[in-house]
């Protein structure tokens, strides 16, 4: 089975800090995903990586930057959070090409 | 209007019924795919589908290119059925997905 694993269920954090979220997957995937989920928004992708090194924005990339230095593991960062980042965060991976997306338990993250 | 658009957006059942979440969507697809996702809990992809029907277990999907229109149906429902369903589509060779908003499903012993 395909084990994608997020390093925290809740974080709090203050405005103006910067915070990482970790992502890690077991499958050698290619592909990962970051993605925010809102109430009355449903999900929707901040970034996502086909590569190592390689990242592309999503629809909604203001505020946080990706890191992906090895192929298992795909680093969200918010550079400076504010509180309207408060929102659940969903990492994801995929194999190469059109392949169901597989899902982390999510980090519900609370910015004071 | 949103690329994808799933109905209802609440459902409440009672055990036993059969159940019917629609997707419709207003672009060109490569695939579509229906997720499951339980209160507090991640997302698990259900099935993912570019023409036809899938089965697994009591969850049915169908789809229809031409009417750009899926179903999900779920026969003999279960109080453990109770989820948010969420329909997504991906698009050409780009694998990213685009997301209805969800249905919530509560069936009721």
């Amino acid at each position: 089975d395909v084990k994608v694993t997020q390093s925290s269920r809740y974080l709090v954090k203050r405005t103006g800090e910067k915070v990482f979220l970790e992502c890690v997957q077991d499958m050698d995937h290619e592909n990962m995903f970051w993605y925010r989920q809102d109430p009355g928004l449903g999900l929707r992708l901040i970034y996502f990586s086909y590569d190592v090194k390689m990242k592309e924005k999503g629809d909604i990339p203001e505020g946080y930057s990706v890191s992906r230095e090895k192929k298992e593991r795909f680093s969200l960062i918010l550079e400076s959070a504010s509180t309207n980042q408060t929102s659940m965060y969903l990492c994801a991976s995929s194999s190469s090409g059109n392949q169901p997306q597989h899902f982390g338990d999510g980090t519900r993250l609370s910015i004071l | 209007k949103n690329e994808v658009e799933q109905s209802p957006q609440n459902l409440t059942a009672q055990e036993g019924e059969f159940i019917t979440i629609n997707c419709s969507y207003s672009v060109g697809i490569s695939a579509l795919h229906w997720l499951q996702q339980h209160p507090g809990g991640g997302i698990v992809s259900l099935f993912m589908l570019s023409s036809g029907k899938k089965k697994h277990g009591r969850l049915i999907a169908t789809i229809n290119i031409q009417e750009k229109h899926s179903s999900l149906h779920i026969t003999a429902s279960h109080p453990r059925d109770s989820a948010v369903y969420i329909c997504a589509v991906t698009r050409g060779s780009n694998y990213k997905l685009t997301f209805g908003k969800g249905t919530l499903l509560t069936v009721n012993p």
